[in-house]
């Protein structure tokens, strides 16, 4: 089965605080992750996808293919970093490329 | 701004009505995909297009229906309206020469059954 799961709902932390943001996936395809943010319910934008390897907006994903996981990390949260984070899932199976999206993570920078 | 446009922002309906919602996507983007934001079902994909033809189908309910015109530009069409229906529904597009590609999203429409 295709699924993402992101476990946390919401993460709070403080101004310059480490910031881990959780995604774990099932696929037995060859995985294509991305990491979407949606700031107060606007449009979803891309914040970074797994084969770029580019690091946007200080934020960085390694994919961990032994533990089926992209997690989302950044040395220094900022206030202007509080969103709602997806993890999503590109299906290629089918010649399609829709995403399985996870819940979604809010993250709350604190001042 | 990626590009992406969708009409309207907000649609106000009644239950058991049909609306229409359209998606512009960006300049030499071939791939059209629609996408449902709920409160208790999250993002869920609905369909796909891909140069006019279906590609994809996911958690679509029969009432729900879409197409992609030769311009490129696509419309879903939600009929027989429930409450529960009321939700953000985004289009993203992709160019999608390789498989998977990245997709762009538009802003939304929020509909809205009351």
């Amino acid at each position: 089965a295709q699924r993402v799961t992101q476990p946390e709902k919401l993460l709070s932390v403080f101004k310059g605080a480490p910031v881990e943001l959780k995604c774990n996936y099932s696929y037995s395809g060859s995985p294509e992750l991305f990491w979407y943010v949606q700031y107060s319910r606007q449009r979803l934008q891309l914040l970074l996808r797994h084969i770029s390897r580019e690091s946007i907006k200080g934020f960085t994903a390694d994919l961990n293919k032994g533990e089926t996981s992209f997690h989302l990390k950044k040395p220094f949260a900022q206030e202007e970093d509080s969103a709602m984070y997806y993890c999503a899932l590109s299906v290629s199976a089918g010649n399609t490329g829709k995403l399985i999206f996870g819940q979604g993570t809010t993250l709350q920078v604190k001042p | 701004d990626s590009g992406v446009t969708q009409t309207p922002k907000h649609l106000i309906t009644a239950t058991g009505q049909r609306v229409t919602l359209r998606c512009s996507p960006r300049s030499g983007d071939l791939s059209v995909y629609w996408y449902q934001q709920s409160l208790d079902q999250g993002l869920q994909f609905l369909i796909q297009y891909y140069n006019g033809e279906e590609r994809a189908k996911g958690n679509i309910l029969e009432r729900f229906s879409a197409q992609q015109f030769p311009d490129l530009h696509s419309e879903l069409n939600l009929s027989s309206l429930e409450l529960g229906d009321s939700a953000l529904y985004f289009c993203a597009s992709s160019v999608a020469r390789t498989i998977p590609d990245t997709q762009y999203f538009g802003p939304g429409t929020r509909l809205t059954v009351l």
